[in-house]
């Protein structure tokens, strides 16, 4: 079975300063990893993926995810955090081995930048 | 602005009324989906359509039926709902139902049932 934690319920952080939103995941093949971001009142929004390759994955706003195997983590990353950046995060995978094609999210983590 | 389109985006029904959710999107998808998502809580996958077949039901009950009518549209049929149920149902797509195919949300329709 696919799984998916992440750790924290919220992050808050100060503007300009780095952020990180921290996922591990347990999968018994190989997994595409995700990472959605959902503003209030808003469907989720795809940020970037990881299915093969460097393990620097590079999506939008200025966000990044690091690929760790050795610690089944995909951290999202971005060097300086916006006040427009506070939102709801869901990580999320895909099993290559299995699980039905289905999607698994994590249980959110809630960002909140202040000035 | 997202490009799956839900209607309505909000709509209050009665446990003895029938309703429906719409979707739509022009990016020509093949696979569609139908999320549950509570408050601050993550999407529930509910059905799964590919090539305009049903490809997964998660033991969704019977009051929820969906409808694919052509590879453009996804329908959701609300019939005698509980008060449970109340929830903001997502509609998604992808390119294809494959493994490394992002999902493309609607907004969502915010369902409260009294």
């Amino acid at each position: 079975a696919q799984s998916v934690a992440q750790p924290e319920d919220q992050v808050n952080v100060a503007e300009g300063n780095p952020l990180t939103v921290k996922c591990t995941y347990s999968v018994s093949g190989n997994p595409y990893l995700f990472w959605y971001v959902q503003y209030p009142n808003r469907g989720l929004q795809f940020l970037l993926k990881y299915i093969t390759g460097d393990n620097l994955v590079k999506g939008s706003y200025g966000f990044e995810a690091e690929f760790n195997k050795s610690q089944t983590s995909f951290h999202l990353k971005k060097p300086s955090a916006l006040v427009s950046d506070s939102a709801l995060y869901f990580c999320a995978v895909r099993d290559r081995a299995g699980g039905g094609n289905k999607l698994t999210f994590g249980t959110g983590t809630q960002l909140k930048v202040e000035l | 602005d997202t490009e799956v389109t839900q209607t309505p985006k909000h709509l209050v029904m009665g446990m003895t009324n029938k309703k429906s959710l719409k979707c739509e999107q022009h990016m020509g998808h093949r696979a569609m989906y139908w999320y549950k998502q509570k408050a601050k809580k993550p999407p529930e996958l509910m059905f799964v359509y590919s090539y305009e077949k049903l490809s997964i039901n998660e033991s969704v009950p019977s009051r929820f039926s969906p409808e694919c009518p052509n590879s453009s549209l996804l329908n959701l049929h609300l019939h005698a709902l509980q008060p449970e149920d109340s929830a903001l149902y997502l509609c998604a797509s992808s390119q294809l139902q494959d493994y490394n195919s992002p999902l493309h949300f609607g907004n969502g329709t915010r369902l409260t049932v009294t």
